[in-house]
């Protein structure tokens, strides 16, 4: 069975820009996660989409969206972005909700100029 | 607030002994614990978790062990080998299984 699988795998954008990202988890699950990766904050989270509706919310600013669509796919949005916003955006997935069992895609390593 | 830390942020371990990592938390009321492995380059993959019912739980090579009464968790990695090397995360589960990660914890393991 084929892994979660995110793209791209890197991103250099200028200050101001929009990024979207994507995520394909694997096949049969419903549960898709949103994690920010930064050597000074760790893992933070950012949202869960379960059947294509948002289940949960991290804290962040509502320059970050997501969605999920029909096939379970789903992807991330960050508007004006900031120089803070350079990180690794990790991708999870599972077969429900409330699942802490996640398996994890490589990452997009965004970095924003 | 509420948060999830640990001990060390980087373990050397010979190869072949076992390594111990640490994991403190704050929030009492949390329902279950999980253990991650980050390989460079990859992203996080999930070793074991512990429900707060439980105290000790086995898996391959790794025992998880809960202290409710000083907040505390470790990881146990019997017969540490090179392809351990990693950084290891807890993570706590609140109410809505939303998952709080700690800090992580470099494993070096020396030859």
């Amino acid at each position: 069975k084929a892994g979660v699988t995110q793209t791209p795998r890197y991103l250099i954008k200028t200050r101001g820009q929009q990024v979207t990202l994507s995520c394909s988890p694997i096949s049969g699950h419903r549960s898709v996660s949103w994690y920010q990766q930064t050597p000074g904050q760790g893992l933070q989270f950012l949202f869960e989409y379960f059947s294509e509706t948002q289940r949960n919310k991290g804290n962040f600013p509502g320059r970050f969206s997501g969605r999920q669509f029909s096939n379970s796919r789903s992807e991330m949005n960050v508007s004006t972005l900031e120089l803070g916003d350079s990180a690794l955006y990790l991708c999870a997935s599972s077969v429900l909700t409330g699942s802490g069992e996640q398996f994890f895609g490589p990452g997009t390593r965004l970095t924003v100029l | 607030g509420e948060s999830v830390g640990l001990h060390l942020p980087t373990l050397s371990v010979q190869e072949g002994d076992n390594s111990i990592i640490n994991c403190a938390y704050s929030n009492s009321a949390s329902d279950y614990f999980i253990w991650y492995k980050q390989e460079s380059g990859k992203g996080p993959q999930f070793i074991i978790d512990i429900r707060s019912n439980m105290d000790k739980r086995q898996g391959q090579r790794v025992t998880v062990l809960l202290n409710k009464t000083v907040k505390h968790l470790s990881l146990q990695i019997a017969a540490t080998q090179p392809g351990d090397s990693a950084v290891y995360f807890c993570a706590e589960g609140d109410s809505n299984y939303q998952l709080i990660w700690g800090a992580g914890t470099k494993l070096i393991i020396k030859p």
